[in-house]
């Protein structure tokens, strides 16, 4: 059992560079989230989809977008990389009717 | 605007001690109180939650205390270990039928437990 699996574990990439985050995961939740964390600022919310087939925004999704693929898969995308965007990346997920998350390993992205 | 504050930001306390991280949400509406455990380079793990109609929650050597009225909580370590040594966030999310699960996580807490 994997649990959550994120895709790559570390990354960089040039300002103006696009590239996709993967989570999957093998636990059958219904919800999956992508957080971003940063020193001094705990880990913040970017997008969330609550069950399959449905996405919102969290607290910082600007310079991203998100595919709920189906139920196991909910990949992050940077259009256009910038600087502000190196950070480490969660994907977590739950299921609707528990209330802990279950978090990936992490992705480090840094931004040149 | 940081709906929870965390501190302090970083914790040394000999093995053996008690270690106290304190965290202040400012939203009545949170009733889910999870405190998650980060090791370097994982991803952080629930260690123990409480919802705030209870005061305290043991569980082994960690406590959660919760005071509804001040809008606050904290974790308390008992005989810390160095096994302990982690990163501790507090966080808050808003419960019910329907709820999104979403979490809003404090700053995050440094500790270190010496030998």
């Amino acid at each position: 059992n994997a649990g959550v699996t994120q895709t790559p574990k570390f990354q960089v990439l040039k300002t103006g560079q696009s590239m996709t985050l993967q989570c999957a995961q093998d636990m059958n939740h219904n919800s999956m989230y992508w957080y971003r964390q940063d020193p001094g600022m705990g880990l913040r919310l970017i997008y969330y989809s609550a069950s399959e087939g449905t996405t919102d925004k969290g607290e910082v999704p600007n310079g991203y977008n998100v595919s709920r693929l189906n139920k196991r898969e909910f990949s992050l995308r940077l259009e256009s990389a910038a600087p502000s965007q190196t950070s480490v990346y969660f994907c977590a997920s739950r299921v609707v009717s528990r209330t802990e998350a279950f978090f990936g390993q992490g992705t480090r992205l840094t931004v040149v | 605007q940081q709906q929870v504050k965390q501190s302090p930001q970083s914790l040394i306390v000999q093995k053996g001690g008690i270690s106290i991280i304190n965290c202040a949400y400012e939203n009545t509406a949170f009733d889910y109180f999870p405190w998650y455990q980060q090791f370097p380079g994982k991803g952080p793990a629930l260690l123990i939650a409480i919802r705030p109609d209870v005061s305290e929650k043991k569980e082994g050597r960690f406590t959660i205390s919760f005071n509804k009225s001040a809008k606050q909580f904290s974790l308390h370590i008992m005989d810390s270990q160095p096994g302990d040594s982690a990163t501790y966030f507090c966080a808050a999310s808003i419960g019910g039928s329907g709820n999104t699960g979403k979490l809003i996580f404090g700053q995050g807490t440094t500790l270190q437990v010496k030998p």
